[in-house]
């Protein structure tokens, strides 16, 4: 079983819903980062969170410790939100190179 | 401020060929990272640099040496390709700010690299 596991792992939607991608893991972590990774194969960084809530424009990261699960909202969502979102968590404990990643979720956000 | 770069692009290498994809930074960051992607598998790190002078094995070094030149480069050496190397590779930084705790990694635009 992997370690970070998210899901769906495609997902479309139409222009204006509101979106949310799930991230769970079976180690005990440090943070978690949400990742975005453009159809021309650039990775950005959207959150690094280790508790609560971060919003940034449209988007909100949650996280919540104990059930071991993250969840990235999308609202008002518009077709350039189109990309692989990728979710990784810091093992507790491990240096900044052990994040380990999950397979990432493809969303299609249609006009 | 460019960020992270990477050289090449794209390549194309026949198998026991050697290469060097080259990373350079300009963020000040002490950490940097080297990971390949490939389809249906997530990230796969396989070398870090916590700071100049030092390297360590992630998931998957076998194949692949580094080096980091100072603090801002870090090479990533295949000695001897193989068609197993096919992948795309990201390489990473990242590095302390004011306030924060855990450090975002921030990544270069990938090398896509195919050896037949």
């Amino acid at each position: 079983k992997n370690e970070v596991e998210q899901s769906p792992q495609n997902l479309t939607a139409q222009e204006g819903e509101f979106i949310t991608i799930n991230c769970s893991y079976s180690v005990g972590i440090s943070a978690l980062h949400w990742l975005q990774q453009h159809p021309g194969g650039g990775i950005v960084s959207l959150f690094m969170l280790s508790s609560g809530k971060k919003k940034h424009g449209r988007l909100i990261a949650t996280i919540n410790i104990q059930e071991k699960h993250s969840s990235l909202h999308i609202t008002a969502s518009h077709p350039r939100d189109s990309a692989v979102y990728i979710c990784a968590v810091l093992r507790y404990g491990g240096s900044q190179g052990n994040l380990i990643f999950g397979k990432g979720t493809k969303l299609s956000v249609k006009p | 401020n460019a960020g992270v770069t990477q050289t090449p692009k794209f390549q194309v290498l026949k198998t026991g060929q050697s290469m060097t994809l080259q990373c350079a930074q300009d963020m000040n960051h002490n950490s940097m990272y080297w990971y390949r992607q490939d389809p249906g598998m997530g990230l796969r790190l396989i070398y870090y640099s916590a700071s100049e002078g030092t390297t360590d094995k992630g998931e998957v070094p076998n194949g692949y040496n580094v080096s980091r030149l100072n603090k801002r480069e870090f090479s990533l050496r295949l000695e001897s390709a193989a068609p197993s190397q096919t992948s795309v590779y990201f390489c990473a930084s990242s590095g302390e700010r004011r306030g924060r705790d855990f450090y975002e990694q921030y990544f270069g635009p990938g090398t896509r690299l195919t050896v037949t």
